[in-house]
C-alpha cells in the first residue's frame, strides 16, 4: 500500500518569497493534516481537512499561510511571504474519516524541509 | 487543555541495555496516549497506543509502555536496545476530533 506522498523533499528560499508544498494522502483517507515541525520541537498541527472542508485551522497563521484541498484528495500548503521563522519541516498526514471518539491512526509522509534565508 | 511533557531531550544507551523514555501527561479526562518514532528522513510511525484498555501496552519492535494514572505518566521501555532504535521518539496525547498534541521529543543514541 502506498504511503503519504509529499513534494518537494527540500526547499531553500529567501525571506519574502513564496513557496508551496504538495501532499497526496493514502487512497481512501478522508482526513488530511498539515503539521509544522521546528528543529528540536514536536510537530504542531496547522490545519485539518475532512474531505474538502476545513475542520480546524486555529493554529494556521492566516496572514501568510494558506491551504486547500479542492477535490478532497491531494492538498497544497502555501506560504506567502516567507519569514525566517518559517524554517521547519512541514509534515502531511492522513487518516480515515473521523466518526467517533476512537482514534483513527494518522499516517505521516516524509515531510518537506524548508530553509528560509 | 491536554498536554504531554517528555522529561529527557536526549538519552544515550549502550546496545543490549534497557531503554527508558519518560513522559508525563496532563488531562482533565481519561486520555488517549501514544508513542511515535521518527527515524532520520522518514515519516513518523506509530509505536503503540493506550486507549483506556490494558494499562500495559505492547508495541512494535519490542517496545512497551505503562499507563499510570496515579503518577500521570506513560513511560516507554525496551529491555534491550538495538542499533536500529536510534531515532527521535514522541509522546503524544489525543484531543477531540482526532487531533494530536506532541511532546518535545527524546532523541535516542545507541552506542555499540
Amino acid at each position: 500500500e502506498a504511503g503519504v506522498a509529499q513534494s518537494p523533499r527540500y526547499k531553500i528560499i529567501e525571506k519574502r518569497q513564496s513557496v508551496a508544498f504538495w501532499c497526496n494522502p493514502i487512497s481512501g483517507h478522508a482526513t488530511l493534516y498539515w503539521y509544522q515541525q521546528i528543529l528540536g520541537q514536536g510537530p504542531k498541527l496547522l490545519i485539518q481537512f475532512q474531505n474538502n472542508g476545513v475542520v480546524d485551522d486555529s493554529q494556521l497563521p492566516k496572514d501568510r499561510f494558506s491551504a486547500e484541498r479542492l477535490k478532497g484528495v491531494d492538498s497544497t500548503l502555501k506560504i506567502q511571504p516567507a519569514k525566517l521563522e518559517d524554517s521547519a519541516v512541514y509534515l502531511c498526514a492522513s487518516s480515515l474519516v473521523i466518526t467517533s471518539g476512537d482514534y483513527n491512526e494518522q499516517f505521516f509522509g516524509p515531510g518537506t524541509r524548508l530553509t528560509v534565508l | 487543555a491536554q498536554s504531554v511533557t517528555q522529561l529527557d531531550s536526549h538519552v544515550s544507551v549502550s546496545e543490549g541495555t534497557p531503554v527508558l523514555l519518560r513522559c508525563n501527561y496532563s488531562s482533565s479526562y481519561s486520555p488517549s496516549l501514544f508513542w511515535y518514532v521518527q527515524h532520520p528522513n522518514k515519516g513518523l510511525q506509530l509505536l503503540l497506543k493506550y486507549t483506556s484498555a490494558a494499562t500495559l501496552v505492547k508495541g512494535i519492535n519490542g517496545f512497551e509502555a505503562e499507563f499510570k494514572k496515579s503518577e500521570t505518566s506513560f513511560h516507554l521501555t525496551k529491555p534491550s536496545a538495538h542499533m536500529s532504535d536510534a531515532a527521535e521518539y514522541f509522546c503524544v496525547i489525543k484531543a477531540a476530533g482526532n487531533k494530536l498534541t506532541f511532546g518535545g521529543g527524546t532523541r535516542v543514541l545507541v552506542k555499540p
